[in-house]
């Protein structure tokens, strides 16, 4: 059963903020909101987390929503090399990361 | 620091052999995780394990696949026999924990099986 629920496809223009959404409607009190990308022929990278309070680091921001249900990953000047899947997961801190399908993001020149 | 050291970075073998897939994990990560990554099946974990032990293996296919991690440093995936439903990318990650602030993933081994 997949927990979340995000676009499969997105394009965004070089330079631009990219806003990736996530749905999260049943997501439990215990549970992080994680983001990973991986870029093509490589292994997944963790991005950022968090639980209810906004997050920023120095590769992205993440907005969650005051009831939790839903989340955003906002990449604030997009480059090329921020094309690759991107993947939302929620889960416990101390359980295991499954992966769902992503959502494929395109920067465009 | 080096990362998560996957080896081969490819391998190509015939149907029925023996393939054996390694991994080193970040120095001082305490848990280990093995996934598969196919175009149908998207990324699957496989195996976990925390200090050498394996925890959950509820996502190991079948018989033929095994995984052992005899100390800290090392891992190993064997498959055997191998069959050409096995080709696929396989990644090792390694985390500090459970991975509370995200996994560290090698660059995975892609397996061809002829």
């Amino acid at each position: 059963d997949a927990k979340t629920t995000q676009p499969t496809s997105m394009d965004c223009a070089e330079g631009r903020a990219a806003n990736l959404p996530c749905n999260h409607s049943t997501i439990s009190g215990n549970e992080y909101v994680y983001w990973y990308r991986q870029i093509h022929s490589q292994g997944p990278q963790y991005i950022i987390h968090g639980l209810k309070n906004n997050e920023t680091n120095e590769m992205a921001s993440l907005i969650i929503t005051e009831d939790r249900k839903s989340s955003t990953l906002i990449l604030p000047h997009a480059t090329l090399r921020d094309t690759a899947v991107y993947y939302c997961i929620v889960r416990p801190r101390d359980d295991k990361i499954i992966f769902g399908k992503g959502t494929r993001l395109h920067i465009l020149p | 620091d080096a990362g998560v050291i996957q080896s081969p970075r490819h391998e190509v073998t015939e149907m029925g052999q023996e393939v054996t897939l390694r991994c080193k994990p970040i120095s001082g990560h305490n848990s280990l995780f093995w996934y598969r990554q196919t175009m149908m099946r998207g990324l699957e974990l496989l195996i976990y394990f925390n200090n050498n032990v394996p925890i959950d293996d509820s996502g190991m296919p079948e018989d033929r696949f095994s995984a052992k991690m005899p100390n800290a440093s090392f891992s190993t995936l064997k498959i055997q026999p191998s069959e050409p439903r096995d080709s696929a990318v396989y990644f090792c990650a390694s985390s500090w924990g459970t991975g509370e602030n995200g996994y560290t993933f090698g660059s995975g081994t892609r397996l061809t099986v002829v």
